[in-house]
C-alpha cells in the first residue's frame, strides 16, 4: 500500500458523458501526478499539481481538466468522453515539486461503452 | 523532445537466469532516469532512479542500472532472476532543467520467469 487512494475503483460510462476521478494523496505529500495508462498509448503523463498550482503539462487532452484543493486532494475531470478514452488512470503523489520519488495509487480503471 | 525507447517488448527467463532490459533516451541535456516495475495488478513501484553521481545505481530487490551517457542509456540488470520478477518494467526519464519539465515513460517490457 503506497498511502496514495484513487475513487473509483472502477468506472463504466457511456460515450458523451463526464465523469470525475479521485485522488487522496500521502499525508504530507505536495504534489500530486496524474497518469493515464492504455494498451496503445503506454504510460502516460497527464498533468501535475502543487500545492495547488498547476506546475506541469503532459499530453492532456482539452477535453480533460484537473484541479488540486486545499487540503491537497485532487479530481481529474474527463467530459464529452469516447472510447479511445478507456483507461487505467493513475495518480501519484510525492512531497517536492519533483519527479524524486513519486508514489503511485491503484488506479481507477475506466470503461467507455 | 524527449523520448524514450524500451526495445524488448517482452521478455522470457527462466530462474536464475540474468536479465538485462534496454532502455534509451532522446534528450541532450542532463537527465533523471527511473525504471519502474508494476507487479500484476498492483500499483507502479519505483526500483531504482539515478540523478547525479556513479552512474551504476543500485535498487531494490537485487536491481541495478547503468547510466551511460554516451550511448544515452539506462539499462537495467539483475544477476540471477527469480519467479516473483514477473512484472513489468517501465523506464522513465525527466529533463529537469527544460521549461516543459515532464516524465516520460517508455513503452514498458514485460518479463515472464519460467519457474
Amino acid at each position: 500500500d503506497s498511502g496514495v487512494t484513487q475513487t473509483p475503483k472502477h468506472l463504466i460510462t457511456a460515450t458523451g458523458q463526464r465523469v470525475t476521478l479521485r485522488c487522496s494523496p500521502r499525508s504530507g505529500d505536495l504534489s500530486v501526478y496524474w497518469y493515464q495508462q492504455s494498451l496503445d498509448q503506454g504510460l502516460q503523463f497527464l498533468i501535475q499539481y502543487y500545492n495547488g498550482e498547476e506546475r506541469a503539462k503532459g499530453n492532456i487532452l482539452e477535453r480533460f481538466s484537473a484541479q488540486q484543493f486545499p487540503d491537497l486532494h485532487s479530481e481529474l475531470n474527463l467530459s464529452s468522453l469516447e472510447l479511445g478514452d478507456s483507461a487505467l488512470y493513475f495518480c501519484a503523489s510525492s512531497v517536492e515539486n519533483s519527479y524524486n520519488e513519486q508514489f503511485f495509487g491503484p488506479g481507477t480503471r475506466l470503461t467507455v461503452l | 523532445a524527449q523520448s524514450v525507447s524500451q526495445h524488448n517488448h517482452h521478455v522470457i527467463l527462466s530462474e536464475a537466469a540474468s536479465l538485462e532490459l534496454g532502455c534509451n533516451y532522446s534528450y541532450g541535456g542532463t537527465v533523471n532516469l527511473f525504471w519502474y516495475v508494476q507487479y500484476p495488478g498492483q500499483h507502479l513501484q519505483l526500483l531504482l532512479k539515478y540523478f547525479s553521481g556513479d552512474p551504476l545505481v543500485k535498487g531494490i530487490k537485487g536491481f541495478e542500472a547503468e547510466f551511460i551517457k554516451s550511448k544515452f542509456s539506462f539499462n537495467l540488470r539483475k544477476p540471477s532472476v527469480q519467479w516473483s520478477d514477473t512484472a513489468e518494467y517501465f523506464c522513465a526519464v525527466n529533463a529537469p532543467d527544460s521549461s516543459a519539465s515532464k516524465i516520460i515513460f517508455g513503452s514498458g517490457t514485460r518479463l515472464s520467469i519460467r519457474p
